[in-house]
C-alpha cells in the first residue's frame, strides 16, 4: 500500500535553480525520510525528520513537516547538475520501523 | 565493508525456478528490512525483522516469498515458483536507530 503521495512527479530546471517536491502522507508518522536515487539504484539516505519537528536543514537540503496537513517539502537550493535523480519520501508509521515511500519526484537539472 | 551488502548484484532465471537474495546488513544494526522497487515505481516493503521478535512480514505478496535472517545478521529472501511479475530490483536496509542505510539491491529478471 502507499502511504507518501509525491509532487510533482517530474520536475526540470536548470542549474543554479531552486528545486521543491512535495510529499502527503495518510496515517499518523513517526518520522518522514528522505531518499535519493540514481538510476533505480543505490538508495541514498538525505534527511529525516520527527513529527514533533517543523523544519530541519542539511547543506542545501531544507525539509518541513506539518503533521497538520500531512505533508512535507523538500527544497534543493542551488541546485546542481549532479542533483539529477529521483527523490522519494518515506513515511515510518510507528509499526516496527517499516518504511512506506512515496512513487517519487524525478528531478532533472540541466547545465 | 561499512554498508549494506546485497548478493547477487544481477539474477536471471527462467520462470518457475526458485531464487535466493542475500543480504548483509551493517554491523550492529538490530533491524533489517527487504523492500522491492518495480520500474519505475517507488518502494514496496516486503518485511522487517527487529532483533529475535517475530518478523513483520505483511508486506509479502504471496507465499512464493519467505525470508530469514539467521544469528541476527544476515538475510536470505527466498522467491519459490517465481513469475515474471517477480522480476523487480530487492532491496535490503538495516538499521539501528531509526534511519535505514540501504544495499544497492538485487535486480531481478524472471524470463
Amino acid at each position: 500500500s502507499q502511504q507518501g503521495e509525491e509532487d510533482p512527479q517530474a520536475l526540470s530546471i536548470q542549474e543554479g535553480e531552486n528545486a521543491t517536491m512535495n510529499c502527503s502522507y495518510k496515517t499518523s508518522i513517526n518520522n518522514l525520510q528522505w531518499y535519493r536515487q540514481n538510476s533505480g539504484r543505490g538508495l541514498v539516505h538525505l534527511i529525516l525528520i520527527r513529527s514533533n519537528e517543523r523544519e530541519k536543514h542539511s547543506g542545501r537540503l531544507r525539509v518541513t513537516l506539518d503533521t497538520s496537513k500531512k505533508s512535507s517539502s523538500l527544497l534543493i537550493t542551488a541546485s546542481r547538475a549532479a542533483d539529477t535523480a529521483s527523490y522519494f519520501c518515506a513515511t515510518d508509521d510507528n509499526q516496527g520501523g517499516k518504511l512506506i515511500f512515496g512513487q517519487g519526484t524525478e528531478l532533472s537539472v540541466k547545465p | 565493508g561499512a554498508g549494506v551488502s546485497q548478493s547477487p548484484s544481477n539474477k536471471v532465471t527462467e520462470k518457475g525456478k526458485d531464487v535466493e537474495l542475500r543480504c548483509d546488513p551493517i554491523s550492529g544494526h538490530t533491524a533489517l528490512y527487504w523492500y522491492r522497487q518495480s520500474l519505475g515505481q517507488g518502494l514496496e516493503f516486503l518485511i522487517y525483522f527487529q532483533g529475535n521478535s517475530a518478523p513483520d512480514k505483511s508486506g509479502l505478496p504471496s507465499d512464493r516469498f519467505s525470508a530469514e535472517r539467521t544469528g541476527g545478521s544476515v538475510s536470505t529472501l527466498t522467491i519459490q515458483r517465481t513469475q515474471q511479475e517477480d522480476s523487480a530490483v530487492y532491496l535490503c536496509a538495516s538499521s539501528f536507530d531509526g534511519e535505514q542505510f540501504f544495499g544497492p539491491g538485487t535486480r531481478l529478471t524472471v524470463l
